[in-house]
């Protein structure tokens, strides 16, 4: 079936760093989103990407839907320590279905 | 505004006996899905509603995974028996139409089996 692959699995940063993680599939996806889970709560969304080579931002977070359709990332910049959670990446291969593929997450730590 | 809400929160049950998870979605949303979340993994699509009806239950283990959405609002998922693979968060979550991006997550029901 399909699947995306996420990295880094984890990361463990200092307060103030920017952070990169990024997903890849051998699919082609029409849509990606980006959520952020943290520990007892369920996914949030953050970001949702549209088009091919779609750059959107919001805040501190910027994510890129790739040329290809099958590659995604998402940036942070300047870290701050409630930032930490747990990043998903998911896409949809037909808007009609509605059905979203989630990557395996990225946990990300942020040492003050 | 309310988001989804989901209980028990957390479900501890020896293997073999049945267990319920309840979801109350977003007033108006007629897009329901339920989840499974293993731990370490992104959440897996057991089945979606639209309004009553099961559009897409492909995913669901149908010898012991039960759902239904009797009025299109509030949803039940059920195991019965329960293994001690099951034990997951059952996430649930709701849309206002099929193409909408903005699934709106509940906090889950953490289940144990032991």
């Amino acid at each position: 079936g399909q699947q995306l692959n996420q990295s880094p699995q984890s990361m463990f940063i200092q307060e103030g760093e920017d952070v990169s993680m990024n997903c890849t599939s051998s699919s082609i996806f029409n849509t990606w989103l980006w959520y952020k889970q943290d520990p007892g709560e369920g996914p949030v969304l953050l970001i949702a990407l549209y088009k091919a080579g779609e750059l959107t931002s919001n805040g501190r977070l910027t994510a890129q839907f790739g040329i290809t359709r099958k590659d995604s990332f998402l940036n942070i910049s300047a870290s701050i320590p409630s930032d930490v959670g747990i990043y998903f990446c998911a896409g949809r291969v037909s808007s009609n279905t509605g059905k979203l593929i989630f990557g395996q997450g990225t946990t990300l730590q942020v040492k003050p | 505004e309310a988001g989804v809400v989901q209980s028990p929160r957390y479900k501890i049950i020896e293997k073999k006996q049945p267990v319920a998870f309840w979801c109350n979605p977003i007033s108006g949303h007629n897009t329901l899905y339920w989840y499974l979340q293993n731990l370490g993994q992104g959440p897996e699509l057991l089945i979606r509603y639209e309004n009553e009806e099961a559009v897409d239950d492909s995913q669901l283990p149908k010898d012991r995974f039960s759902a239904e959405r009797l009025k299109g609002v509030d949803s039940t998922l059920k195991i019965q028996p329960a293994e001690l693979g099951d034990s997951a968060v059952y996430l649930c979550a709701s849309s206002s139409g099929l193409n909408t991006d903005t699934q709106y997550f509940g906090p889950g029901t953490r289940l144990t089996v032991l």
